[in-house]
């Protein structure tokens, strides 16, 4: 088995702030994705990537940046923090493209953003 | 690009009895459902999926239907449990360059 770690688990940042979350996974899957969970909205996909150094776009990307450094990891920034940005941040790995080759999505714990 | 719409947000059911969530979604080249379930205080989990070339998938008491023509899928947990008390999302695959596409989730509460 393989496992996820989100770190932090609860990020504070004042409006404006630039501020980092952090996704890790033994699993060595070759896609991971960033996922912003707020109540009452669902998962929008923010940022993937498919191998290491490969970012892709999802819906939600404006206002943030990733970083794929090594296979195993992948980061996402918030470039300038809102108080509306109040939600979990869902990390997630896959085999590969797991919507279009059927692969599970194994997900982190989240990480959640309070902006004062 | 593709959209997924969840029909129920809440159910609340009798242990024992069935819960259904019915599912939408737009894309006719999605060919992948696969359905999460989220318990409260953690991240989701894959359950079951189904892909386009079945129209039933069944695991354990959990069933998956999927009507290509309608475009709509559904989660039925029969016999459900208190466990069984959780999130549950849908989801579809889209085209290559999308990746699954959620829905927003319906929340199941199993009642004694």
């Amino acid at each position: 088995g393989g496992i996820i770690t989100q770190t932090p688990k609860f990020l504070i940042g004042q409006e404006g702030q630039k501020l980092t979350l952090k996704c890790q996974q033994n699993f060595n899957h070759d896609t991971m994705y960033w996922y912003r969970q707020d109540s009452g909205k669902g998962l929008r996909l923010i940022y993937y990537s498919i191998t290491e150094n490969d970012l892709q776009k999802g819906d939600l990307s404006e206002g943030y940046d990733a970083s794929r450094e090594k296979k195993s990891s992948f980061s996402l920034t918030v470039t300038s923090a809102q108080k509306n940005e109040m939600a979990v941040f869902l990390c997630a790995s896959s085999l590969d493209r797991g919507g279009i080759s059927g692969n599970t999505l194994y997900f982190g714990e989240g990480s959640r953003l309070i902006v004062v | 690009g593709e959209k997924v719409e969840q029909h129920e947000s809440t159910l609340s059911v009798r242990e024992g009895d069935s819960a259904v969530i019915n599912c939408t979604y737009t894309d006719t080249a999605s060919s992948y459902f696969p359905w999460y379930k989220q318990e409260a205080g953690k991240s989701l989990h894959f359950v079951i999926d189904i892909r386009s070339n079945v129209d039933r998938k069944q695991s354990q008491r959990l069933i998956v239907l999927l009507d290509k023509k309608a475009k709509r899928f559904s989660l039925h947990i029969t016999a459900t449990q208190p466990e069984d008390s959780a999130i549950y999302f849908c989801a579809a695959s889209g085209n290559y360059a999308q990746g699954l596409t959620f829905g927003l989730g319906t929340r199941v509460s199993v009642f004694p």
